[in-house]
């Protein structure tokens, strides 16, 4: 059965803090992303990995670095919280089935909301 | 550019009609669709996917239809239940993923 995890389900933060954002998959995926969800605004890609030490920067980068030390765990950090990150942020996985990463089915996590105060 | 959308951001069902929820598509180059059910406070959850080489993929109480000269996705739900009540994405894909807003179901008892 599919499975990704969150560290968290809510956090609040204080403006400038450095917050983590922990993320883990047990099917063996290659990829791994991190979406921010706001309403009317629909899903947003901020980075994706396709490899261990790989990241690639999404629509929405500013703000977030990622890290992907092991395959199954791949971390978010907003290096100085701000109110606008105040958001819900999903972690999804998708296997390499041959489609280009970010073209395949992708499993999400049960989200992170984060309220930046 | 990728444009997906879904044609109603609600949708009432009386308990126990068959839903439709419609997704239409820009992009005449995606091959792969796919449709997700996100139930409140929770992450997006697969329900059922469908290439391009097919125009209906059953599951189980659910029916795809693709219909490729009008780019027009949808997501048949029969017999809806209270469970089903969640906003409903689809995505499309052609190199990357590209998810719609939702639709919002509320079911009826």
């Amino acid at each position: 059965d599919v499975k990704v995890t969150q560290s968290s389900r809510y956090l609040v933060k204080r403006t400038g803090e450095k917050v983590f954002l922990e993320c883990v998959q047990d099917m063996d995926h290659e990829n791994m992303f991190w979406y921010r969800q706001d309403p009317g605004l629909g899903l947003r890609l901020i980075y994706f990995s396709y490899d261990v030490k790989m990241k690639e920067k999404g629509d929405i980068p500013e703000g977030y670095s990622v890290s992907r030390e092991k395959k199954e765990r791949f971390s978010l950090i907003l290096e100085s919280a701000s109110t606008n990150q105040t958001s819900m942020y999903l972690c999804a996985s998708s296997p390499n089935r041959g489609r280009p990463p970010l073209g395949e089915t992708q499993y999400f996590g049960p989200g992170t909301r984060l309220l930046v105060l | 550019g990728e444009s997906v959308g879904l044609h109603l951001p609600t949708l009432s069902v009386q308990e126990g009609d068959n839903s439709i929820i419609n997704c239409a598509y820009s992009n005449s180059a995606s091959d792969y669709f796919i449709w997700y059910k996100q139930e409140s406070g929770k992450g997006p959850q697969f329900i059922i996917d469908i290439r391009s080489n097919m125009d209906k993929r059953q599951g189980q109480r659910v029916t795809v239809l693709l219909n490729k000269t009008v780019k027009h996705l949808s997501l048949q739900i029969a017999a809806t239940q209270p469970g089903d009540s969640a906003v409903y994405f689809c995505a499309e894909a052609y190199y990357k993923l590209s998810f719609g807003a939702g639709t919002t179901v509320t079911v009826r008892a």
